[in-house]
């Protein structure tokens, strides 16, 4: 079986750019996966960043972005803000049309 | 705006089934497609499986044998049943619109202990 895989952590500085990641154990991901993003804080059910690769949800700033980089899907917060720290949840589309959600990525702003 | 609000007994014994029923507001359950998604404590989550207006359902392979998602329009409200239940089910248990992956409009989600 095929696993959605996330960094665990990571860090960035107020004001810094990162780019968290979203693979595949086996294979590359592209646009037929449908990468989404999800932001989710604590006590409360996620929110949608990023939909069908790059498509930003009704709401959410422009610092963040969606892309496919190097057969993984990507989210990048270009000029982190404090309120940024949560943790992010990708999810793919996977043949047989079930939906797989990766490990998630803790993110620190400090 | 679409509001989802899980309800059901937030503990359930081994052995048993669980049950949660989500109520739909402010728009139509025809024509979207309805999911149910979990997620234990402090982990990640996963996808336990959607219904279409229709009534057809695609469940996660891992959980299929025990799961069954059904929907009454005339009540706007979609249902898990998850039978034979350990205490690894205990999760917060989250029903959203949407087949996935993008699930557009998320309860608020339900804690569902499992004793042993």
């Amino acid at each position: 079986q095929t696993v959605v895989t996330q960094e665990p952590s990571f860090s960035v500085s107020p004001g810094g750019t990162v780019t968290l990641t979203c693979g595949l154990s086996s294979g590359a991901v592209s646009t037929g996966h449908y990468p989404t993003w999800y932001q989710q804080t604590p006590g409360q059910a996620p929110r949608t960043l990023i939909f069908s690769t790059n498509l930003r949800s009704a709401g959410v700033p422009n610092r963040f972005s969606g892309s496919i980089l190097e057969n993984k899907a990507a989210l990048t917060i270009t000029g982190a803000q404090p309120e940024d720290e949560s943790v992010y949840y990708c999810a793919l589309y996977m043949s047989g049309g079930i939906s797989s959600f990766g490990g998630g990525t803790k993110l620190t702003v400090l | 705006q679409v509001q989802l609000q899980e309800s059901g007994p937030g503990v359930v014994k081994s052995s048993e089934t669980l049950s949660l029923t989500c109520s739909v507001s402010g728009g139509s359950i025809s024509g979207s497609y309805w999911s149910w998604i979990r997620q234990p404590p402090g982990r990640g989550l996963e996808w336990i499986g959607y219904i279409y207006h229709s009534g057809s359902t695609k469940y996660n392979p891992s959980l299929q044998s025990r799961v069954t998602i059904s929907l009454d329009t005339s009540k706007k409200q979609f249902a898990l049943k998850l039978g034979s239940v350990i205490p690894g089910d205990t999760a917060v248990y989250y029903c959203a619109k949407g087949p996935g992956p993008n699930f557009e409009f998320w309860g608020q989600g339900a804690l569902v202990t499992v004793s042993s």
